[in-house]
């Protein structure tokens, strides 16, 4: 079974700066999905940033940007110019490429907070 | 576009009683899954349905949960005796595929307290 690893259960920034969250995972697959999705206080789960195992290029949204390894299977978030807005709880997530039927597994989060 | 609907959006039960929990997806999604949450820890699947039927399961504690979506639209979760490790945060989920690369839409939670 596919495992999710965050290491960091809290992290903190200051406002304008930039932070890294980390996220490993445990799989025998050649071909998945990875997920950042983050919840913010008493709202709902909302996806920040996907990216397909196959493909090589990091994928990037506006200041959300990810470094993925994956001899290494590693997975972190990268967060540029943090604003108090991303505050919230993020969770690393692994899916399978099986076109039906997978299950999304997700990490343990990690709690940003981001300092005025 | 209307999202995830929950409800109740909070509850507290004695332990052995029995509770439920509803879910309307967003329109059209055909998948639906339900995800316990329970405080400091991420998000566990408790069930799958693709329309009306069950894809995956495996993680429901069939002796005292049960979930249901016969029209294949909207669904509900129930527990049937509560115990106390069942304090936690359901969250109902949705998506247009099944799996791959699908983002799924979350509804607010129901925060379920067994006193």
């Amino acid at each position: 079974a596919q495992t999710v690893t965050q290491s960091q259960p809290e992290m903190s920034v200051q406002e304008a700066e930039t932070v890294t969250l980390s996220c490993t995972y445990d799989t025998s697959e050649s071909d998945y999905y990875l997920f950042w999705y983050k919840q913010p206080p008493s709202r709902q789960m909302i996806l920040v940033i996907r990216q397909e195992a196959y493909k090589q290029q990091n994928a990037t949204e506006n200041r959300f940007s990810v470094n993925f390894q994956k001899a290494a299977k590693s997975f972190s978030l990268k967060i540029s110019d943090s604003q108090l807005g991303d505050a919230a709880m993020y969770f690393c997530a692994y899916r399978s490429s099986e076109t039906s039927g997978s299950r999304l597994t997700f990490g343990e989060g990690t709690q940003l907070t981001v300092n005025p | 576009e209307a999202g995830v609907a929950q409800s109740p959006r909070y509850k507290i039960i004695e332990k052995r009683q029995s509770v439920a929990f509803w879910c309307n997806p967003i329109s059209g999604h055909a998948t639906l899954y339900w995800y316990q949450q329970i405080l400091g820890q991420g998000p566990k699947l408790l069930i799958q349905f693709q329309n009306n039927g069950v894809v995956d399961d495996s993680q429901l504690p069939k002796d005292r949960f049960s979930a249901e979506r016969l029209k294949g639209v909207d669904s509900t979760l129930k527990i049937q005796p509560a115990k106390l490790e069942d304090s936690a945060v359901y969250l109902c989920a949705s998506s247009l595929e099944a799996g791959g690369e699908g983002e799924l839409f979350f509804g607010e939670g129901s925060r379920l307290t067994v006193l």
